[in-house]
């Protein structure tokens, strides 16, 4: 199975700042998801993209997509304290396969 | 809606004990269940899934075996634990079969000392 694979491993930004992370993949998709991990805890599922979608918005949250060059983003935007997390994509056959994640780290 | 139960939640063991994770699903029926495991600082490998009761496929081979006795209950076990094992158990369902998106608990940590 394919995996995604995100970057940059880890991120630092002030409060108020975008956050812009990349994942790429090495075969096609059905979907493409990106999931956030709080320290210690489960993963929590953020959004899901579609092969057949360029963009997609959920709050402050941007994704997109381009299956050209097997490469997705997720933009957080006007970042919180709380967006402090590790973010995975995750490539989606019968199986979710999931990268080594980027550590956002937001700063007051 | 959908809940996981994992436990322990933590969990100190030494090296050649005996291993038991469960994991139980509440709100759906059938489900297709996932063990990953991630070690520390990293990302999430598959170990086992099962789409129903008695059927359990093997990611990755290695020390641990898992189970499924029930149609909601999910097990992940080892006879004889290595220091290698020590890791973050995640256990996961299917929301929905037409979008692939996963439903996690809120995990075990197993250290082996």
């Amino acid at each position: 199975s394919q995996q995604g694979e995100e970057d940059p491993q880890a991120l630092s930004i002030q409060e108020g700042e975008n956050a812009t992370m990349n994942c790429s993949y090495k075969t096609s998709i059905n979907n493409l998801q990106w999931y956030r991990q709080n320290s210690g805890r489960g993963l929590v599922h953020l959004i899901l993209i579609r092969s057949n979608e360029r963009e997609k918005h959920s709050g402050r949250l941007r994704v997109t997509l381009d299956t050209s060059k097997k490469s997705s983003s997720l933009l957080i935007t006007a970042s919180r304290a709380a967006d402090t997390a590790s973010y995975f994509c995750a490539t989606s056959d019968y199986k979710l396969s999931f990268g080594a994640g980027t550590t956002v780290t937001v700063r007051a | 809606s959908q809940t996981i139960h994992q436990w322990p939640a933590t969990l100190v063991q030494p090296v050649g004990s005996p291993l038991s994770l469960e994991c139980t699903v509440e709100g759906t029926s059938n489900p297709n269940l996932y063990w990953y495991r991630q070690a520390a600082g990293r990302g999430l490998q598959l170990l086992f899934y099962s789409v129903g009761i008695g059927q359990i496929s093997s990611e990755v081979p290695q020390n641990l075996s898992a189970s499924r006795p029930q149609d909601r209950q999910f097990i992940l076990s080892s006879k004889k634990l290595l220091l290698s094992d020590s890791g973050f158990y995640l256990c996961a369902c299917f929301r929905g079969h037409q979008t692939g998106e996963l439903f996690f608990g809120e995990g075990s940590r197993l250290t082996v000392l």
